[in-house]
């Protein structure tokens, strides 16, 4: 069964670079969420989108933004980034049938040197 | 807002032995618990999930978990242990209409061959 797809898987950047992580979520979900790992810690909520439109956010900083497209899958574009962003950055999709079991992607780790 | 609290950090055992690990929640309202493994280097994956109904509920690869409604607790059980168990545990919940999850700390079990 298809899964849901991350690129890159991994990313290395300098500080104060940018990065875009991309998701492509299983076909016919709807629903993307975005969550953030850092080493050793629990996955912990960034942002979701249901129908391309934001449908939640967590604790996203500022310096991140997200969509998502017409085909459903999302990008997480980060600015400015900052040493404490390495992390592993893992993407979840849903369906409005069953939305509360969410399929976790590969992730994508990033390492800011 | 809901929290999960694991309190087993590090959890040892042997091959054949019996497991449980502890899960609990905070949340006044209706809930969905969910339990996810991740292997060493690898994505989420779902290990099972309690919606509604029998508050036993089974899983993947030999995996139970009851919940326990009166003490707020989903803990996670198995009777006999692999060395291929060997990995990261979350425990996680998400409010009744609203999905995105909040997870546990997470549980690193070692079996021991």
């Amino acid at each position: 069964a298809a899964g849901v797809i991350q690129s890159p898987r991994h990313l290395i950047k300098e500080k104060r670079e940018t990065a875009t992580l991309k998701c492509y979520p299983i076909p016919r979900h709807d629903t993307v969420y975005w969550y953030q790992q850092g080493p050793g810690q629990d996955p912990q909520f960034l942002i979701s989108f249901y129908e391309k439109m934001q449908s939640d956010k967590g604790s996203i900083p500022d310096r991140f933004s997200a969509q998502q497209f017409s085909d459903y899958h999302s990008e997480l574009n980060m600015s400015s980034l900052e040493l404490g962003d390495s992390a592993l950055y893992f993407c979840a999709s849903s369906s409005q049938i069953s939305s509360y079991e969410q399929y976790f992607g590969p992730g994508t780790r990033l390492t800011v040197t | 807002a809901q929290s999960v609290s694991q309190h087993n950090h590090h959890v040892i055992l042997s091959e054949a032995a019996s497991l449980e690990l502890g899960c609990n929640y905070s949340y006044g309202g209706t809930v969905n618990l969910f339990w996810y493994v991740q292997y060493p280097g690898q994505h989420l994956q779902l290990l099972l999930k309690y919606f509604s109904g029998d508050p036993l509920v089974k899983g993947i690869k030999g995996f139970e978990a009851e919940f326990i409604k009166s003490k707020f607790s989903f803990n996670l059980r198995k009777p006999s242990v692999q060395w291929s168990d060997t990995a990261e545990y979350f425990c996680a919940v998400n409010a009744f209409g609203n999905e995105k999850l909040t997870f546990g700390t997470g549980t690193r079990l070692t079996i021991i061959p």
